[in-house]
């Protein structure tokens, strides 16, 4: 049963415009989210977090809010530029009170951005 | 250069070949995670060592042995796969605490014949 949904596999932007990445989570235990970016032929790569006590977290073009009632997260990327294109992942961690946190992965959207 | 080394990238195996995967991370973490990316699937957790110690197998086939001898260095033994075992196998490092993000590897791209 996947805790962590990411219901479009692919999203197309042209360059310059928003993209709007969205992900879906089950366990209200979840107190942690994170945004991987994956290239072909290379690991996941971190981007960017927010605890559970936010809802907006802002790191240059990459925004991520939270909205906990809804179990919802959402990736936004304003200006999207071509170097942008890659799979994004959700990923969510409920910690569990122990001392190693425990990543849950959504299967990924592959955004496309154009010129 | 994400400070998280896998080897080899790529990997053809035989169903009846014992390998190993190698993971080596330069981050000083303390926590080591192997994970399993198959297609059209999300990346799923395999094992967990902290400080050493094995504190997860997530139901994992005993074909698939991991190894941990010390905080920068993390091994997967694989004997006896089926083809269904091709995959991308990822290594990722974090602190030991928890809520904090993982690093990955490059990833080996593995396929049984």
């Amino acid at each position: 049963d996947q805790q962590v949904k990411q219901n479009s596999p692919s999203l197309s932007v042209q360059e310059g415009r928003i993209s709007i990445l969205n992900c879906d989570y089950t366990n209200s235990m979840f107190d942690y989210f994170l945004w991987y970016k994956k290239y072909p032929a290379e690991g996941p790569t971190f981007l960017i977090s927010i605890s559970s006590i936010k809802d907006k977290n802002e790191d240059g073009r990459f925004t991520v809010f939270l909205n906990k009632s809804a179990k919802h997260l959402s990736l936004h990327i304003v200006p999207s530029q071509p170097g942008d294109s890659a799979v994004y992942f959700c990923a969510a961690s409920d910690d569990r009170g122990s001392t190693l946190g425990r990543l849950y992965f959504g299967r990924g959207t592959q955004l496309t951005v154009w010129p | 250069e994400t400070g998280v080394t896998q080897t080899p990238r790529h990997l053809v195996m035989g169903m009846t070949n014992k390998k190993s995967l190698k993971c080596e991370q330069h981050l000083g973490h303390n926590a080591m995670y192997w994970y399993k990316q198959s297609a059209k699937k999300p990346l799923e957790l395999m094992f967990v060592y902290n400080f050493k110690e094995q504190t997860e197998n997530n139901s994992v086939p005993s074909r698939f042995s991991p190894e941990c001898p010390n905080s920068s260095h993390l091994f997967l033994h694989l004997h006896t796969l089926q083809p269904e075992d091709s995959a991308l196998y990822l290594c990722a490092s974090s602190r030991e605490d928890g809520n904090t993000e993982a690093f990955f590897g490059q990833g080996t791209r593995l396929t049984v014949v």
